[in-house]
């Protein structure tokens, strides 16, 4: 069975810090995607990293593949409150494989 | 695009209860998936369709679970008789590839609540 484990589970902030989220799987997936969820709605895809040691940007944050394809890590920097929500990393085979999830609270 | 419908967004039901969980993929995606999200587990993948066709139910917990998709429209999941421990949140998902490279869009979900 794969397994993404995420760390920390949960995260509780003040507006202005930064923190990092992890995802590590002893798997190698083709792809890692990693989704948004806020309550009483569906994940929302954030990014796809394709490529080891690949490094994406989306405003504020940053999204790291590992070398050989089987963890990643995202970086938010300057937290603000519109961030919180639950973050799920996901890997790729024939199907999506989430992970268990990071739970982010950041305060005002 | 209005992106994957479901419906109801909410369901109490009585145990021992048929239910049925309805969902509308994305106008041009030919692939479907079933997730059941828990605060113990989860989002754990149940069943997925390839052009109508399915091709994984490995996830699917019992034999009183099952999934149709009767056109490229319209997906159903089914869960007869219901037991409590089925509560949790149902989300409909689709996309333009199996692998999910593109990305899965997900519906708002079904809240389940079984009593």
């Amino acid at each position: 069975t794969q397994l993404l484990e995420q760390s920390p589970q949960f995260l509780s902030i003040q507006e202005g810090e930064n923190l990092t989220v992890y995802c590590n799987s002893s798997s190698v997936f083709s792809s890692l995607q990693w989704y948004r969820q806020e309550p009483g709605e569906g994940p929302v895809l954030l990014v796809t990293v394709v490529t080891g040691g690949e490094v994406k940007k989306l405003k504020r944050l940053t999204f790291q593949f590992g070398d050989a394809r089987k963890d990643s890590s995202l970086h938010i920097t300057a937290a603000q409150p519109g961030d919180t929500g639950l973050y799920l990393c996901a890997g790729s085979t024939d199907k999506l494989i989430f992970g268990t999830g990071t739970r982010l609270q950041v305060f005002p | 695009d209005a992106g994957v419908i479901q419906s109801p967004r909410h369901e109490v039901t009585e145990m021992g209860q048929e239910v049925t969980l309805r969902c509308k993929p994305i106008s041009g995606h030919n692939s479907l998936f079933w997730y059941r999200q828990t605060m113990m587990r989860g989002l754990e993948l149940l069943i997925y369709f390839n052009n109508n066709v399915p091709i994984d139910d490995s996830g699917m917990p019992e034999d009183r679970f099952s999934a149709k998709m009767p056109n490229a429209s319209f997906s159903t999941l089914k869960i007869q008789p219901s037991e409590p421990r089925d509560s949790a949140v149902y989300f409909c998902a689709s996309s333009s590839s199996g692998q999910g490279v593109e990305g899965y869009t997900f519906g708002s979900g079904t809240r389940l609540t079984v009593v």
